[in-house]
This record gives structure tokens, C-alpha cells and sequence, in this order.
């Protein structure tokens, strides 16, 4: 069975910073997607960032990207010039790829504080 | 519809009494997901649907708990009986996984106050 960990339960730090936050997951698939989810203080979850495990690149969104690590079974986000707005709960969640059933297996979150 | 769509949006409701949650996928998005969220923490998977197969229940809580997807769209998630330990934020997500869209859509949720 798949699991991710997020070890990191909260991280604060002042605006224009850069943080990364931490995901591991472990599973003996070689096909599948990781995600990185935002959740704001008004619940909605955002698609922040996803990476398809057969991509050496890692997958970068203007300020975001990641730092994929298959061997090491790691998956962290890096939030460059981290503005206000960035403030949220993180998700870490993994996805196998390869029958018809597309679960998502998710870490427990980080709480993510931009300070003024 | 552009988004996933949930109702409503808040609901307040009696210990004992039944509740009905609402979730309007995008339009064409034949997986779905429900996932119960209490206060600061994580997701709790409950019940998922793919397409024509039979939904995977093993997250549901308990007997009182029942979801169903009709037609391949609307899904309703009925809680009987309510107990205070059902307050949560109750999320859908919806999926087409076609082309490159590996990545779930969510609603807003329906927060859930059993009093």
C-alpha cells in the first residue's frame, strides 16, 4: 500500500522568503503522479503543482516547483518570493497510474504562515 | 458547469436528523470523489466513483453513512441520524483523466454543524 508523509505540521516564515515543504511517499509503483494542493482559509482545494513520475524534469508553476527525487521517494514544493496570499494548509498526494481506478493517497498537510 | 459545484454551502441540523449533501461534477468528469475534513486537519477519504464500476465504500464511516452517483453525475451523500462527531467540512472532487487532466477538481465543500 502507498503512503506520504508530511513531516512538517507547520512553517512560518516573512513575506518574500522562499520555504520548501517537505513530502516522502512510498510505494512500489513506477508509474504514477504526485500533487502538490493548496488550502486556503476558505477551504477551496487548488491544484498547485503535479509531476508525472516518468519526468526526470521537475515540474515548475511560476513561483512554484518541485524537487522530485524518485529514488529517494521524494517530492518537495519550493515557493519562491512567498507573498501573503500564499498562506494555507499544503497537500502532498499520490496517484498510481495503470488500471482504471485513480485514487489519490494524501499526506496529513503543513500549515503554511506568510508573515508581513 | 466551470467548477465543481457543492450544496449547500452551510448546514446546520439537529442531532438525529438526516442530512443530504450535494455535488455537481464538471460536466463530463466521470470520477468522483467525496472526502470528510474536520477542523486543521487532513483529508478522510469516504467514498469514490469511476465511471460505470462500483464505488469503492471502504471509507465510509459507518452504516449511516450512504453516497450515490446518479446517471454518471450528480452525487448526493445522505448522513442518517446525525451524531455531533459528523461536524465537518464534507469535500467533492471530480476527475476526467483525459489527456493530461491527472488531477482532481475540488468544490468548496459543505460544512456540516450538527448541534
Amino acid at each position: 500500500a502507498q503512503t506520504v508523509t508530511q513531516s512538517q505540521p507547520e512553517m512560518s516564515v516573512q513575506e518574500a522568503e522562499t520555504v520548501t515543504l517537505s513530502c516522502t511517499y512510498d510505494t512500489s509503483e513506477s508509474n504514477y503522479y504526485l500533487f502538490w494542493y493548496k488550502q486556503p482559509p476558505s477551504r477551496q482545494m487548488i491544484l498547485v503543482i503535479r509531476q508525472e513520475a516518468y519526468k526526470q524534469q521537475n515540474a515548475t508553476e511560476n513561483r512554484f516547483s518541485v524537487n522530485f527525487q524518485k529514488a529517494a521517494k521524494s517530492f518537495s514544493l519550493k515557493i519562491s518570493d512567498s507573498q501573503l496570499g500564499d498562506t494555507a494548509m499544503y497537500f502532498c498526494a499520490f496517484m498510481k497510474l495503470g488500471d482504471s481506478n485513480y485514487q489519490l493517497i494524501w499526506g496529513a498537510g503543513t500549515k503554511l504562515i506568510i508573515k508581513p | 458547469g466551470a467548477g465543481v459545484s457543492q450544496s449547500p454551502s452551510n448546514k446546520v441540523t439537529e442531532k438525529g436528523k438526516d442530512v443530504e449533501l450535494r455535488c455537481d461534477p464538471i460536466s463530463g468528469h466521470t470520477a468522483l470523489y467525496w472526502y470528510r475534513q474536520s477542523l486543521g486537519q487532513g483529508l478522510e477519504f469516504l467514498i469514490y466513483f469511476q465511471g460505470n464500476s462500483a464505488p469503492d465504500k471502504s471509507g465510509l464511516p459507518s452504516d449511516r453513512f450512504s453516497a450515490e452517483r446518479t446517471g454518471g453525475s450528480v452525487s448526493t451523500l445522505t448522513i442518517q441520524r446525525t451524531q455531533q462527531e459528523d461536524s465537518a467540512v464534507y469535500l467533492c472532487a471530480s476527475s476526467s483523466f483525459l489527456g493530461r487532466s491527472y488531477g482532481y477538481t475540488f468544490g468548496s465543500g459543505t460544512r456540516l454543524t450538527v448541534v
